[in-house]
């Protein structure tokens, strides 16, 4: 079965600092892979994706992901974060072709002001 | 707002009670989904539906009864749940099963005592 694993459950930081999630993935096919953020009391929305092609991928609000195929790899950056970046963020793979989208279990990001 | 709607937002029933949960998707879309959040572990996918066929039914427990009248609509009925059945109902949608991006509703928060 198809997992993804979230490195940090939960991470705390200032504002200003940089931020890096891990996400990685157990499958060797070809995938497709999304950062999903949930502001306190939001809905789930997509941060980014990636299909295919360059492997940076820039999203919304200044993040930005970087897909590293040989360590089965799609972390999550932010240069310098700010306070409205507090959320639970969730990484998410899926096989090309196969709807079903496999979550990790989530980061809470607690940006201190 | 994501053109994904669901009510109620929050619920609390007891173990015999009848309830329903209610979806609503304004994006033309053709695939709903639901899931189940609970805290601090990945989404798990319940039930999928295609043009108002169900195609996926990931092992979940017979209290838990979709259904999907047309595209637009997405309901998941609950009967003689169990308290470990607490937990965030998230329902999405996609244009198409194999357009992967998936918007998400607010989710209905439901407690069983």
């Amino acid at each position: 079965a198809q997992s993804v694993s979230q490195h940090n459950h939960h991470v705390i930081l200032s504002e200003a600092a940089s931020l890096e999630l891990g996400c990685n993935y157990s499958y060797g096919g070809t995938v497709n892979l999304f950062w999903y953020v949930q502001y306190p009391g939001q809905h789930l929305q997509l941060l980014l994706k990636y299909f295919s092609g360059d492997p940076l991928v820039k999203g919304i609000k200044g993040f930005e992901a970087e897909f590293i195929k040989s360590k089965f790899s799609f972390n999550l950056r932010k240069p310098s974060v700010q306070w409205s970046d507090t959320a639970e963020y969730f990484c998410a793979v899926n096989r090309v072709n196969d709807y079903k989208l496999s979550f990790g279990a989530g980061t809470t990001v607690t940006v201190r002001a | 707002e994501t053109g994904v709607t669901q009510t109620p937002r929050h619920l609390v029933m007891g173990m015999t009670n009848k309830k329903s949960l209610k979806c609503e998707q304004h994006l033309g879309h053709n695939a709903m989904y639901w899931y189940k959040q609970s805290a601090k572990k990945p989404l798990e996918l319940m039930f999928v539906y295609n043009f108002k066929e169900q195609t996926e039914n990931n092992s979940v427990p017979s209290r838990f009864s979709p259904e999907c009248p047309n595209s637009s609509h997405l309901f998941l009925h609950l009967h003689t749940l169990q308290p470990e059945d607490s937990a965030l109902y998230l329902c999405a949608s996609s244009l198409h099963l194999q357009v992967n991006e998936q918007f998400f509703g607010p989710g209905t928060r439901l407690t069983v005592l």
